[in-house]
């Protein structure tokens, strides 16, 4: 299993800031994901964080919005730049840990607990 | 394109009665299909998958490869099921999650 850590918790900030979001794992992992949860949305795939290399975004996300860092297998950091109300989502880090007694090769994904931010 | 739908935001039944969660995808391929669940005020985590075909807290779904669907049942719900409920498909081999807008399970006593 895994454990993630996310600070903030909850941020109110103003447009045209810009918030750096913490993500730590009590594991070592290839691969980190950053989703986002819009007011009564689901969750959207922002970007894959790998260590040693740019993070790969999805479609309709990009680096200078949202700039990803990864300096080791246990953090990343996701910053949300100049923020616009319509930013205001939940952010969700997120891994994958071999699940390795279930005798299926599977994987799970874990999440952590999110970062609310509302910017005004 | 890969989609989930979950097409009931909100599913409202009294305990101890049967409950059924809507999912279907579209993807052209055998996509391995997930429910999460989250329960107020506590991340989001997996319930169950297909590919190990068990039953967790009571739940069961089944996959439907001809009717693309992925529907989640409990024949008797209790309160503690009241939670956000997700559907997500992922590509074999893969790790990008695609997940259905979630619906909102509320048992009554």
């Amino acid at each position: 299993s895994a454990v993630i850590s996310q600070k903030p918790s909850r941020d109110i900030c103003q447009r045209g800031t810009s918030l750096t979001i913490q993500c730590q794992v009590d594991s070592q992992v290839t691969m980190m994901f950053w989703y986002r949860q819009q007011p009564g949305q689901s969750l959207t795939l922002i970007a894959t964080a790998n260590q040693g290399s740019e993070a790969t975004y999805e479609s309709g996300f990009v680096i200078d919005k949202f700039p990803i860092s990864r300096p080791n297998l246990t953090f990343s950091t996701l910053t949300v730049s100049n923020m616009s109300p319509e930013d205001s989502s939940i952010y969700l880090c997120s891994v994958f840990m071999a699940e390795l007694d279930d005798g299926l090769g599977s994987y799970e994904q874990y999440f952590g607990p999110g970062t609310r931010l509302t910017v005004t | 394109a890969q989609r989930v739908t979950q097409p009931e935001k909100l599913l409202s039944v009294f305990k101890g009665a049967p409950v059924e969660l809507k999912c279907n995808y579209s993807y052209s391929g055998s996509p391995e299909l997930f429910w999460y669940v989250q329960y107020s005020r506590q991340r989001l985590q997996l319930l169950l998958r297909h590919i190990s075909r068990e039953s967790i807290k009571g739940f069961t779904a089944d996959l439907n490869k001809g009717e693309t669907s992925f529907h989640l049942k409990k024949p008797f719900a209790q309160e503690e099921d009241s939670a956000m409920y997700y559907c997500a498909l992922i590509e074999p081999g893969g790790f990008k999650t695609i997940f259905g807008a979630g619906t909102r399970l509320f048992v009554k006593a």
